[in-house]
Parts: C-alpha cells; sequence; structure tokens
C-alpha cells in the first residue's frame, strides 16, 4: 500500500513556459503532500507543505509565484512552475502523509524538468 | 532548528558483508521520529526503516537495523549480507512530533553513496 503517483516523469519546455506536476495518492487520503526539489548528487530540498484545502506553505527563499501549489482533492496535489527559465530545471519530488499520528511519508517517483 | 549530518559522504562494502552509515542530528524536541531512506538510481525515495523516539528498541527490518542512542543523538543503518541491489544513495531524516515546532516536515541529511562490490 500507501503509493504515491506523480505526472508527468519527464518534461522539456521552452523557456518562458508553464509547466504543471502532478502529485497522486492512490490508494489512501493524503491532507498534507510535500514538494521537494533536488539537484544532482544532493540531497531533497522541502519547497512547501500543502495542505488540502488551504494555502501551501512555502520554505524561506522558495518564491510562492513562480511555484504555485493547488491541493484541491485528498489525493491530488499540482505543482506549477510559472514561467520557467533553464534555472528551474532540476528533480521535483512529491510525498504524501497518510492522516495519523506518526505516519511516514511515501515518496512519488519524481519528475525530471528541462528548461530549454 | 533540526540539522541531520552524515559524515561519510561515500561507502563501499563486499558483497554478503556488513556495512554501518552514520547519522547524527541535532533537536531540541522531545517527541520525534527518525527515518532511513534509500535512493536508487531511478531516484525513487523508498522507506528501509524508521524509529520513534520514545521507544528504546532498535528497529530492525530483516537485513537492516539500527542502533539509536538518543542521548548521543546518533541514528546509523546497518546493512547485513549486503546485495547488489543495496547500491544506492541512503538519506536519515528526522521528523518532529505532530505537536511538536517541526511538525511534519522531513528534514533530510546530506545523503551517503553506497557501493556494493560484486
Amino acid at each position: 500500500g500507501a503509493v504515491v503517483s506523480q505526472h508527468p516523469s519527464r518534461v522539456i519546455c521552452k523557456s518562458g513556459t508553464s509547466v504543471k506536476i502532478e502529485c497522486r495518492s492512490l490508494d489512501f487520503q493524503a491532507t498534507t503532500m510535500f514538494w521537494y526539489r533536488q539537484f544532482p548528487k544532493q540531497s531533497l530540498m522541502l519547497m512547501a507543505t500543502s495542505n488540502e484545502g488551504s494555502k501551501a506553505t512555502y520554505e524561506q527563499g522558495v518564491e510562492k509565484d513562480k511555484f504555485l501549489i493547488n491541493h484541491a482533492s485528498l489525493t491530488l496535489s499540482t505543482l506549477t512552475v510559472t514561467s520557467a527559465h533553464p534555472e528551474d530545471s532540476s528533480f521535483y519530488i512529491c510525498s504524501a502523509r497518510p492522516p495519523g499520528l506518526g505516519e511516514t511519508q511515501y515518496f512519488g517517483p519524481g519528475t525530471r524538468l528541462l528548461v530549454l | 532548528a533540526q540539522t541531520v549530518t552524515q559524515s561519510q559522504p561515500e561507502m563501499s562494502v563486499q558483497e554478503a558483508e556488513t556495512v554501518t552509515l552514520s547519522c547524527t542530528y541535532d533537536t531540541s524536541e522531545s517527541d520525534y521520529y527518525l527515518f532511513w531512506y534509500k535512493q536508487p538510481p531511478s531516484r525513487q525515495m523508498i522507506l528501509v526503516i524508521r524509529q520513534e523516539a520514545y521507544k528504546q528498541q532498535n528497529a530492525t527490518e530483516n537485513r537492516f537495523s539500527v542502533n539509536f542512542q538518543k542521548a548521543a543523538k546518533s541514528f546509523s543503518l546497518k546493512i547485513s549480507d549486503s546485495q547488489l541491489g543495496d547500491a544506492a544513495m541512503y538519506f536519515c531524516a528526522y521528523r518532529g512530533d505532530e505537536g511538536e515546532t517541526s511538525g511534519s516536515r522531513l528534514t533530510f541529511g546530506e545523503g551517503t553513496q553506497l557501493t556494493v562490490n560484486p
């Protein structure tokens, strides 16, 4: 159990366009989802915490107008990279946490974004 | 703020041997959870093992076990009978309890790249 999917797995776009990444919890309801960014050979950096039905909480230094997060249902959160630029190229990973105390975060397979 | 430190950027082990990956953390919170995640070349993050801080008994999952030293704030991962499929980046992670300031966010260490030699 506890499967999280992400779509797309890989996307290439032109500079200035917007890209939407979907994160879905397939077999559980996730009141909280998280979005991370990972550069090659580095650790995961938390970008924002997404709570169903409310505004996301962004980490310091993350532009909320650049990285739009919507958590409209208990199984779906989306990250939209607006007006993407080459420096936004990275690996984006989402995770979802089932409700309940002490529950583990389960991760999606990640999305590789390349902005040309 | 909580910090997690993995002092071994790279480790290697012979197949069938045992290896220990180190992790230390710093926190002022009393209730928390510790995790080891594995990230193979596919980059899918896979939970290896978790430990609740209030439990004195070290967690074990098949060939994976931890040595949790709460006073020393140390949380090492031991992999026994290493297999080629264990080769991956391993991340140690901290999560505070719901009522703690850090909430449900995970704080990751820098990672240890494990190579398994045949």
